[in-house]
């Protein structure tokens, strides 16, 4: 059981470039999201998604956005990349919206 | 405004007790998680509670108060493998969590 996949696992991206980042669970969860995690801080959410075709803005969403075409897919896409994005992003998935989080092994991103 | 806060860092000895607090104040109030994080590793699901008292599962228990917005994560005979951060999330009225910084354990021999 795979649970979560994300990709890549680590990223060196040019400023104003623009970037993917991809996530696959196979748990059939219907709700997932995309978090920030920086030193000294807590996760924070980006987006999230209650279920296929429908996502929502979290604490952090500027500069970033999200689509959900089927259950299993969720990707981040940053638009143009700048310096303060630079941080380690988790993807995770719930069965719904109040159930435990599984967590994705991690993207992490240097924006120079 | 939400707000969860865990002490950043405790050092405890192998084969001993360690209670690691946490505090928080949510928008609405549906459940405290804690979760443990390895160095470079993604977080992982420890324990859920919803009602006052004593949540246990084998080596590791947590507590919850929710009149003084209160819960801790108690870990008994530590083992090296332990050391790592514990994080802290509150579920707010909407079902979003905040997370607290994490709390770094240290386990010394």
């Amino acid at each position: 059981i795979a649970g979560i996949t994300q990709a890549p696992t680590s990223q060196i991206l040019a400023a104003g470039r623009r970037m993917t980042l991809r996530c696959t669970q196979d748990m059939r969860h219907n709700a997932m999201y995309w978090y920030r995690q920086d030193l000294g801080l807590g996760l924070r959410l980006i987006h999230y998604s209650n279920t296929a075709g429908t996502t929502g803005k979290g604490e952090v969403p500027d500069g970033y956005s999200v689509s959900r075409a089927n259950t299993d897919d969720f990707p981040l896409t940053l638009a143009s990349a700048v310096p303060s994005q630079t941080s380690v992003y988790f993807c995770a998935s719930s069965d719904s919206d109040r159930d435990i989080q599984y967590f994705g092994a991690g993207t992490r991103l240097s924006v120079l | 405004g939400q707000n969860i806060d865990q002490p950043t860092e405790m050092t405890a000895t192998e084969g001993a007790i360690v209670q690691i607090n946490c505090t928080y104040q949510t928008s609405g109030f549906n459940g405290l998680f804690w979760y443990q994080q390895h160095a470079g590793e993604a977080p992982t699901f420890l324990s859920y509670n919803v009602l006052d008292g004593l949540e246990e599962k084998g080596r590791f228990s947590s507590f919850l108060s929710r009149s003084k917005g209160y819960s801790y994560l108690l870990l008994k005979e530590l083992q090296m493998k332990d050391s790592a951060s514990y994080l802290c999330a509150g579920m707010d009225s909407n079902y979003q969590l905040i997370w607290g910084a994490g709390t770094k354990l240290i386990i010394k021999p």
